[in-house]
């Protein structure tokens, strides 16, 4: 089935671990991001990616880090978790950037 | 610096009315403005979008409108249908600044009914 697919579905972690939220995709599209929801604020995109090779910050950055091998692969890495990092996060891709942008089903990740 | 703006964190409607949800930005350069709508425990889906050459667009039963004076595009759904009970998210993007969405903060639709 095409798509978004996000691992884990939810994850607790202890502050100062290191964690990876893993995203892939089957459309072959270009550009890939990472958002966080948080109540209240809506979606802030954290990172994204034109295409395999590249990647860019977004509007909160900070504390994350990802990469870009290849087309269908987007991680995003939490170095040393904190509190503040507890949201739902969602991968989303685009046949290029500035396309409509299929979302994941999101990662609930709460750090303790 | 909240650029995309939606003031109103729940709307309730009745079934077969019109529900109408507004968001505001403040940035002019923004130049495409979409809807997605999101059910719990999913990620969001993309609803509807409005180019800033155009005042209006419509698809079925859902109806973008843009007043780019004003810096206020609205969604009107009609007639309004319980599955239509989600939070709905505005989002605006600008081609200088390589079209990234900017997000509002998501109004949550109930639709009774």
């Amino acid at each position: 089935i095409a798509g978004i697919t996000q691992a884990p579905t939810s994850q607790i972690l202890a502050a100062g671990r290191r964690m990876t939220l893993r995203c892939t995709q089957d459309m072959r599209h270009n550009a890939m991001y990472w958002y966080r929801q948080d109540l209240g604020l809506g979606l802030r995109l954290i990172h994204y990616s034109n295409t395999a090779g590249t990647t860019g910050k977004g509007e909160v950055p900070d504390g994350y880090s990802v990469s870009r091998a290849n087309t269908d692969d987007f991680p995003l890495t939490l170095a040393s978790a904190v509190p503040s990092q507890t949201s739902v996060y969602f991968c989303a891709s685009a046949r290029e950037l500035g396309y409509e942008q299929y979302f994941g089903p999101g990662t609930r990740l709460t750090v303790t | 610096d909240q650029q995309v703006k939606q003031n109103s964190p729940s709307l309730s409607v009745q079934e077969g009315r019109i529900s109408i949800l507004n968001c505001d930005y403040t940035n002019s350069m923004f130049d495409y403005f979409l809807w997605y709508k999101k059910y719990p425990a999913e990620g969001p889906t993309f609803l509807i979008s409005i180019s800033s050459i155009k005042d209006k667009n419509e698809d079925g039963r859902f109806t973008v409108f843009l007043n780019k004076s004003a810096k206020h595009l609205s969604l009107h759904i009609v007639p309004s249908q319980p599955g239509d009970s989600a939070v709905y998210f505005c989002a605006a993007s600008a081609e200088t600044s390589g079209s990234r969405l900017t997000f509002g903060e998501g109004t949550q639709l109930t639709v009774n009914p």
